[in-house]
């Protein structure tokens, strides 16, 4: 059974901070990783999407990377804002179409 | 471009009523999901629909829990009766062709 985990599971940095948020996997065996961010009250909001030959994808501050062997991949935050305090949740794609997601680091980011 | 529609937002009831949510995805896309996510927590898949069929409930209980989708566009999920474990938050999304997975707001539910 498929589990995901995220370290760690709360994190407050001052702005301007470069920061690494990790998720773990338990089987290789997936379709691709996403990255995701919830603001309070809020839906999801998809962020990146590593597909499983891929090792790294990269939008503005923001950079994932993927090692599928290991189970692992982790998101690069550069010069961290205030408006980047959220939940951020990794969910691999398994089957071929179910998301399984991770409990999700809670970031805060203070001026 | 509307998002996906979640209504209500809120809802607070007592245990054993019966409760009902709404979704109404992007236009356009085929694909809808439910996941329930507990405070803390991810979400976990519910149901997942690829037009008016549910071709994965694996995950949905359903001695309480029904799901219908007519004519392949908004869905609706159901409980009854509801329990106190039922507290949480239900969100909805939607997909078309693409891997990417479309959020809605969600609806808080509260079982007192």
């Amino acid at each position: 059974k498929q589990e995901v985990t995220q370290i760690p599971a709360a994190l407050s940095v001052p702005e301007g901070e470069n920061l690494v948020l990790n998720c773990s996997f338990t089987d290789s065996a997936i379709y691709n990783l996403q990255w995701f961010r919830q603001d309070p009250g809020k839906g999801l909001t998809s962020l990146l999407l590593i597909q499983s030959s891929q090792r790294e994808q990269t939008s503005g501050r923001l950079n994932a990377s993927l090692d599928k062997s290991s189970g692992r991949s982790t998101l690069y935050i550069a010069a961290s804002q205030p408006g980047d305090s959220a939940t951020y949740l990794c969910a691999v794609k398994v089957d071929t179409d179910k998301l399984i997601f991770g409990t999700g680091t809670r970031l805060q980011v203070f001026p | 471009e509307a998002g996906v529609v979640q209504s209500p937002r809120y809802k607070i009831i007592e245990k054993k009523q019966p409760v009902a949510f709404w979704c109404n995805p992007i236009s356009g896309h085929n694909t809808l999901y439910w996941y329930r996510q507990n405070l803390g927590q991810g979400p976990e898949l519910l149901i997942r629909y690829e037009n008016e069929e549910a071709v994965d409930d694996s995950q949905l209980p359903k001695d309480r829990f029904s799901a219908e989708r007519l004519k392949g566009v908004d869905s609706t999920l159901k409980i009854q009766p509801a329990e106190l474990g039922d507290s949480a938050v239900y969100l909805c999304a939607s997909s078309s062709a693409t891997d990417t997975q479309y959020f809605g707001p969600g609806t808080r539910l509260t079982v007192l």
